[in-house]
């Protein structure tokens, strides 16, 4: 299986903030990556796809980038809405695995 | 639109066989490059792929899971049905089944059912 690592495991920050989030594939991905964001209780949300295409519908204050083994998902200015948990997941090889997750929490 | 939306038992004894059915609507399974996958959260930990279907009936389980789990189509009723059986305690999850479409080689995974909270327990 495909490892990937996401770092930090948490965050706090201010609405406002930049908050950046990396992903690190244990073998070359290409771009075979998504980012999803997870609230509680609620089934995850596609934001990224192909490393760095966004989603229909999600705001362009989200963006990833990166190919083969290092990512990043970048939220450009914090939004009280965007308080969540985050997802990397490559799908180069099944099982398609996912990061630890990453918790963005209010300072 | 796309929805899917999964159906099951929410209790299941320990040694049992789990039955879970994704109904969805708003796609045909059997356009080229759409499948449909299973996914399950255990309580407050990350996310874990079980298996997927593709358009073609081809299929693909985790490995660590593969003898206890089998993932079936029938697209005249748009449904994916994942059994799994020997369940355990450890089992207990949320269960997820997510849309997978792919253009060429750029695949979305959207969107996704509300999930199912499965839990085992004697």
């Amino acid at each position: 299986d495909i490892q990937m690592t996401q770092s930090p495991s948490s965050v706090s920050a201010s609405v406002g903030d930049r908050v950046t989030i990396t992903c690190r594939a244990s073998q070359g991905i290409k771009y075979y990556l998504v980012w999803f964001q997870q609230k509680p209780g609620k089934a995850p949300k596609s934001l990224i796809y192909a490393a760095s295409s966004l989603q229909s519908g999600v705001p362009s204050r989200f963006s990833g980038s990166g190919s083969g083994t290092d990512f990043t998902l970048t939220i450009s200015s914090l939004q009280p809405e965007d308080f969540a948990t985050y997802y990397c997941q490559q799908y180069d090889s099944f099982p398609y695995t996912f990061g630890q997750g990453t918790k963005v929490e209010i300072k | 639109q796309i929805t899917l939306k999964e159906s099951g038992p929410t209790l299941v004894r320990p040694t049992q066989t789990l039955t879970l059915t994704c109904t969805f609507s708003g796609f045909s399974l059997s356009t080229s490059g759409v499948a449909v996958g299973w996914v399950r959260q255990p309580p407050g930990k990350a996310l874990e792929w079980l298996a997927v279907i593709y358009w073609d009936d081809d299929k693909r389980y985790s490995p660590s899971l593969k003898s206890r789990l089998t993932i079936t189509k029938d697209t005249s009723k748009n449904q994916v049905v994942l059994t799994m059986t020997n369940m355990d305690p450890v089992d207990t999850a949320t269960y997820y089944c997510v849309h997978r479409p792919c253009i060429s080689d750029r695949c979305l995974f959207d969107p996704w059912g509300q999930g199912t909270l499965v839990t085992v327990s004697s």
